[in-house]
């Protein structure tokens, strides 16, 4: 069964940094193209970005808000997955989801971790 | 980016009741379109992908489209269906997704 189980949430200042992780379980992290997903308070789902297996070359791609402020990496050693925040701002307030998909919809999130909440407020 | 438009936002039907929900996309997308139903408090489930049904999601969903226009369709509307549904494209990244339609019962 796959689980992913993230962490590091919790209440930062704005232009504060943060990082999340993400333990993964239950199938081959290696082979695994990861995604971050955020939920703001009472609003819909943002992809925020993703990274390939190292076999695929470890390529990351973030969405325009995120860019240059956030950095998807992995460590296959650990089976896990991390977001690196930093100058973060209030917008960034949301729920981070680590999800995982089939490679065949890659860039789909079939499997789903319970979320960390992120709350950027002086 | 290609951006990525649901409508209705939200809509409100009767138990039995055949619901469609639509996305469109600004750009051609091909057949590269998810879709997700979130209930209330739980984690986002994938249920569709390129028109295929996932695993274990009751046959009354349905998906179709290609291009710009998609479209989910729920055959006889059930009480447990109640949630947020959001389309997503999958063609490349950045992974967007739409604003998401709410679906209570009448």
């Amino acid at each position: 069964e796959v689980q992913l189980v993230e962490s590091g949430g919790g209440l930062v200042k704005p232009g504060g940094s943060l990082r999340l992780s993400c333990a993964a379980s239950g199938f081959t992290f290696t082979n695994a193209w990861m995604s971050w997903v955020r939920q703001a308070p009472g609003k819909g789902l943002e992809w925020v970005g993703r990274i390939k297996s190292r076999t695929d070359g470890e390529t990351t791609d973030y969405a325009a808000p995120v860019n240059g402020r956030f950095t998807i990496s992995r460590d296959d050693s650990r089976n896990t997955l991390y977001l690196q925040m930093n100058s973060l701002n209030t917008e960034d307030t949301a729920v981070y989801y680590c999800s995982t998909g089939s490679k065949a919809a890659a860039g789909t999130s079939g499997d789903w971790g319970q979320g960390t909440l992120v709350t950027v407020s002086s | 980016d290609i951006q990525m438009t649901q409508s209705p936002s939200s809509l409100s039907a009767s138990v039995g009741d055949r619901v469609t929900i639509t996305c469109r996309a600004s750009h051609d997308i091909n057949i590269y379109l998810a879709w997700y139903q979130q209930k209330p408090g739980k984690v986002p489930k994938l249920i569709y992908t390129a028109s295929t049904l996932q695993s274990g999601v009751p046959s009354r969903f349905s998906g179709s489209g290609s291009g710009t226009d998609f479209t989910l369709t729920i055959s006889s509307l059930q009480p447990e269906d109640v949630a947020t549904y959001y389309c997503q494209k999958y063609n490349g990244a950045p992974f967007t997704f739409g604003q998401g339609t709410r679906l209570d019962i009448k």
